[in-house]
């Protein structure tokens, strides 16, 4: 079973900030990551697949990278829309997920 | 337009069987893999089991094999997840979800589920 694991868990920051979450794998998985967005209430929302490939329709301060077992999310400057928690998902073998990131306004 | 809409939300005893539904338009039902996914409240995403409606292939997460059962009917573009005997812990919202190539681009709107005596 591969594990995901983010940080931070939470992270504070203002809008306009530059911000990035991380997310490593137990073991390699090639660039088969994802990474959603949640807001309360509501189904998560695909901002990247394939590590660093952007949804259509999501703005491009949202960017993927990296590969192997290390991967990260940036939000260039954030805006009042982008506070939610945030999850990536390897889907190597089978299909998991981090814990979440949760993104609150400093 | 692609929509994956499920039923609504339920509330059982424990014991009690249930099996919630997901029905998919806008696509070949067929042709893609489609899935659940739990979210207990305050916590992460799990995948629970996936289904290939084009030849009802089964795959379910370590944690819910011989838990619950995924299954599709293709007559009617709709994929099922049923308990036979709920529990407290099954109390979560879930997710109806499909796969393209591993990442998800359609999510239902979510299905409620509380399980109290």
């Amino acid at each position: 079973d591969i594990q995901m694991t983010q940080s931070p868990s939470t992270l504070s920051a203002s809008v306009g900030d530059r911000v990035t979450i991380t997310c490593r794998a137990s073991q390699r998985i090639s660039s088969w990551l994802a990474w959603y967005q949640q807001k309360p209430g509501k189904a998560p929302k695909l901002l990247i697949y394939k590590a660093s490939s952007l949804e259509s329709g999501v703005p491009s301060r949202f960017s993927g990278s990296g590969s192997g077992t290390e991967f990260t999310l940036t939000i260039s400057s954030l805006q009042p829309d982008d506070f939610a928690t945030y999850y990536c998902q390897q889907y190597d073998t089978y299909y998991n997920f981090g814990q979440g990131t949760k993104l609150e306004i400093k | 337009e692609v929509q994956l809409v499920q039923s609504g939300a339920e509330v059982r005893k424990p014991g009690e069987p249930l099996k919630i539904s997901c029905k998919a338009s806008g696509y070949s039902f067929t042709s893609y893999r489609i899935g659940w996914v739990r979210q207990m409240p305050g916590k992460s995403l799990e995948w629970m089991a996936i289904i290939y409606p084009g030849d009802s292939e089964t795959t379910y997460g370590p944690s819910f094999q011989g838990q619950v059962t995924i299954s599709a009917d293709k007559s009617i573009s709709t994929a099922y997840l049923q308990w036979s005997s709920l529990k407290a812990s099954d109390t979560a919202m879930y997710y109806c979800a499909r796969p393209i190539s591993g990442s998800v681009d359609y999510w239902g709107q979510g299905t409620l589920v509380t399980v109290s005596s």
